[in-house]
Order: structure tokens, then sequence, then C-alpha cells
């Protein structure tokens, strides 16, 4: 296993169209989150799943974006009707309960034309 | 959550110790001190983290100050590899998400 895994590494869509990410976390670790980061600014936490229960949800994450983690093992970030204000970039990052350490993925980068 | 204050950016000689300061004056008795790097275009990093006392592992030093409102990030021997943002960031014992906050850019030269 070499980590967390996003993928694709860079998206580019037309304003208005859906987009789907995907997340492969260290294959053991039980919790996942999402987080993005705008450029100068650092990672803001968007959600948290412990297994596939989705626990947490933060305010940042609109009506038009949704998670899921089947099964408890790879999860799908999707963002429906982009907008421009939701170029940023996506990260995944996982861990094992009981532990501190986050492991991050290298992103998705979305770009809103 | 209670906040922290980190300089905007530093700057260090390669094969220099350097030392990353983090004020937390709200801090509460359950909040782990972390401390997270990100490099240009990577995901960030685990580096560290403690509660009271100093901790040292194979990247880092963390050294907490006595009444827990200020911390440090000690990088022992700088190399430009440790050109980064660095977090600093406050998670109580029971909490998962990290609040990063803006961090400090640490510029390294050689």
């Amino acid at each position: 296993d070499t980590g967390v895994s996003q993928d694709p590494r860079h998206k580019i869509t037309k304003r208005g169209q859906n987009v789907t990410f995907r997340c492969d976390p260290i294959s053991e670790h039980n919790r996942l989150y999402w987080y993005r980061q705008t450029l100068g600014q650092g990672p803001e936490f968007l959600t948290y799943f412990q297994n596939e229960a989705q626990l947490e949800k933060s305010r940042l994450l609109s009506d038009r974006f949704s998670a899921e983690r089947p099964k408890g093992s790879f999860s799908t970030l999707e963002i429906q009707r982009t907008e421009q204000g939701d170029s940023a970039m996506y990260l995944c990052a996982s861990s094992l309960q009981g532990y501190t350490e986050a492991f991050f993925g290298q992103g998705t980068r979305l770009t809103v034309v | 959550d209670a906040k922290t204050t980190q300089p905007n950016s530093m700057e260090s000689n390669e094969e220099e110790p350097v030392h990353l300061p983090c004020n937390h004056s709200t801090i509460s008795g359950t909040d782990y001190i972390h401390w997270y790097r990100q490099l240009p275009s990577q995901g960030p990093e685990y580096v560290i983290h403690g509660l009271t006392s100093n901790v040292n592992n194979r990247m880092a030093s963390l050294a907490i100050a006595e009444d827990r409102k200020s911390s440090t990030l000690i990088l022992h021997r700088a190399t430009l590899r440790d050109a980064a943002v660095y977090y600093c960031i406050l998670r109580a014992n029971s909490g998962y998400a990290l609040n990063f906050g803006k961090g400090t850019s640490l510029l390294v030269t050689p």
C-alpha cells in the first residue's frame, strides 16, 4: 500500500457540470476525511467518515456537494452544478481509529471555467 | 475551536536550526498540539504532536511552554527539502477534524 490515492489529479470542467472525485484510503484505515484548499489558504474540513457512516459535515458542504463511502472502503465526492467558486484543491485523508496521524493524498485540483 | 497564531513567513539558512513559533493562548486542557507541513504541490504531512511534555521524533522536536499557551516546532538542521508551509493545529483528544489556519511559510536558503 503506497498511501492515500486520489483520482483524478486534475479536472477542468465547465460551470454547471457535475464532477466526481475518488479517494482510496490506506487499506486498514477506518476514518476518512475530505478537505478543500484554495490558493494561499490552509485546508478546510468538509466531511468525515468512520467506516461507511458519514458522521460530520461542515457548513462549507453545501447541498450541491455529496460524499459517500460505500462498504467503508473508497470514497467519492460529487459536486453538482459546479460554480467558479468551487475551484480548489480537494484533499482526502485517512487515519486509523485510536491513532493521531492523518495521511493525506496529493489532492484533486478542480478548475471551473 | 481554540485558535493558533503563527508568523506568515520565516527564513532559514540550510543546515541551521529553525524554531517555528505558535501561540495558542485559548488552548483548553484537552487540546493536543499538532504540527503538519505541506510541501509545494503535495498534501499535508504529519510532523509531530504533543499535550504537555516536550516531544521528539525523527523529523522534529516540539517544545511546549509550561502554561501551554505557546509551543515551538524545532527543525534541528534545516535542509532545502524542509521548505514548506508549517501548520500548528489544536485538536481535542476526542476530535477528528484538523483546523489548519494559514500556517508559516518556511524558506530555506543554501
